[in-house]
């Protein structure tokens, strides 16, 4: 079945850590996406990928990386996380260029804190 | 430059009542419109989008929205609201032309009384 896979669901992690949040899609589309979304539920785009080699800074300012080796695989990394870094992580993804599907899916997030 | 607004961030309507959850968008070019829902610890799930055709577009779980481009409005609406209807709601746009990105609204968090 098509999806979308975010791991890990959730992460503690201590101050100065190097992490990877990993995001994989099934569906053979070509744009994908991350979004910041703070406690108060806004949604912020962070990063996004129009297919392989391609990464784009998105709206808000990120200290995390991206990488896009592989269509289906759009991974996020922090090289030394703070606790300004807790939030929840969300990776999503569409065709690109859209035809009769515009819209993107996401996965299922992954919420991180830093300790 | 695209945005959205979504006014209100916290609605609370009885079981039973109509939903009414407003968004207004603002694009050079007639946009795609989303609307996404999203429980808790959960990622976001479609509920409806606007493409072309029709402007009165159905979803999932009883909800519609209507696209009115003189007032360039997507609001979202269900007749009767029903308990499991409580979760974030999320108004979204895209460039028709690029698409290069999907903005979202503030968002919306819908309580339902009982």
């Amino acid at each position: 079945e098509a999806d979308i896979y975010q791991t890990p669901r959730y992460l503690v992690i201590g101050t100065g850590k190097k992490i990877t949040l990993e995001c994989s899609q099934t569906m053979g589309h070509d744009k994908m996406y991350w979004y910041q979304q703070d406690p108060g539920m806004e949604l912020h785009l962070i990063h996004y990928s129009y297919g392989v080699n391609s990464t784009e800074k998105g709206d808000l300012s990120s200290e995390s990386t991206v990488s896009r080796i592989r269509t289906e695989h759009f991974p996020l990394t922090l090289e030394s996380a703070r606790p300004s870094h807790t939030s929840q992580y969300l990776c999503a993804s569409s065709e690109y260029p859209p035809t009769v599907n515009t819209e993107a899916f996401f996965g299922q997030g992954t919420r991180l804190t830093v300790v | 430059a695209q945005s959205v607004t979504q006014l209100g961030s916290h609605v609370s309507v009885s079981e039973g009542a109509l939903v009414l959850l407003r968004c207004n968008y603002s694009s050079s070019v007639p946009p795609y419109l989303f609307w996404y829902v999203q429980y808790p610890n959960q990622g976001l799930q479609l509920l409806l989008k606007y493409t072309t055709g029709a402007t009165l577009v159905k979803g999932i779980n009883g909800f519609e929205a209507e696209f009115k481009k003189s007032e360039t409005s997507f609001h979202l609406t269900k007749p009767s609201a029903h308990m499991s209807d409580a979760a974030e709601y999320f108004c979204a746009v895209s460039d028709r032309s690029s698409a290069s990105k999907i903005i979202f609204g503030s968002g919306t968090r819908l309580s339902i009384r009982p």
